[in-house]
């Protein structure tokens, strides 16, 4: 069965500190690794895609990385700022008939 | 980039009344269109998977009679929720898929319905 497992739940950080959400997944076969923010009421918006041979990439202040061996992808926020307070939503793709894989989501709320 | 457009944004009906969502691909046609359910602080619920031009599929635990899926275009699918109760008042979103590049998939900014 396919699935993907994010941690964690939740998370509160101070604004201007680092974080790193974790996913680890489990499909076949898979394709690429996608993460999404979705602000509280509004429909997700995508960050990166990863294939499988890609390690590392980023997108400003959001670094995605991907271990294709140990199945696992990460999402490291820098300087965070109150705006990146959201869900990050991580989804595997199989490639064959278009499957999606979703994970719960990490729900992040930075303060002051 | 490429946008979903979905309407209305939010609704509000009377409990026995149905209610259409449309959900649009405005740039670039969709030959699969996702339909998620969405309750507060909880992550998206596929509901179904809308091919153009044939049946949809539908995930364990969604009645399709009570959700209608059509996707009669290659850039509009409709959810229509019938005889909707209060218990079906959450946030639904859809989203569209272009196998350009890698494939991607674009989301709609989600439908806000509440059955009083």
């Amino acid at each position: 069965k396919n699935q993907v497992e994010q941690s964690p739940q939740s998370l509160i950080i101070l604004e201007g500190k680092n974080c790193t959400l974790q996913c680890n997944y489990t499909v076949s076969p898979f394709s690429n690794l996608r993460w999404y923010k979705q602000d509280t009421g509004r429909g997700p918006v995508s960050l990166t895609i990863m294939t499988f041979s890609e390690n590392t990439k980023s997108n400003g202040r959001y670094t995605a990385t991907l271990d294709a061996d140990t199945k696992q992808s990460s999402l490291h926020i820098t300087a965070s700022q109150l705006s990146d307070s959201a869900s990050y939503i991580c989804v595997a793709y199989t490639g064959g008939g278009n499957k999606l894989t979703f994970g719960t989501g990490t729900q992040l709320k930075v303060e002051l | 980039g490429a946008v979903v457009s979905q309407h209305p944004s939010w609704v509000i009906c009377k409990s026995g009344t149905s209610v259409k969502i449309e959900c649009r691909s405005l740039d670039f046609q969709a030959t699969t269109m996702f339909w998620y359910r969405q309750f507060p602080k909880q992550s998206l619920m596929l509901m179904a998977t809308s091919n153009e031009g044939s049946k949809a599929t539908y995930e364990q635990g969604v009645e399709k009679d009570k959700f209608l899926i059509n996707h009669a275009s290659l850039t509009l699918s409709t959810l229509t929720v019938t005889s909707a109760h209060p218990e079906d008042s959450s946030f639904y979103i859809c989203s569209a898929w272009t196998t350009a590049n890698t494939g991607e998939l674009f989301f709609g900014e989600g439908s806000r319905l509440t059955v009083l």
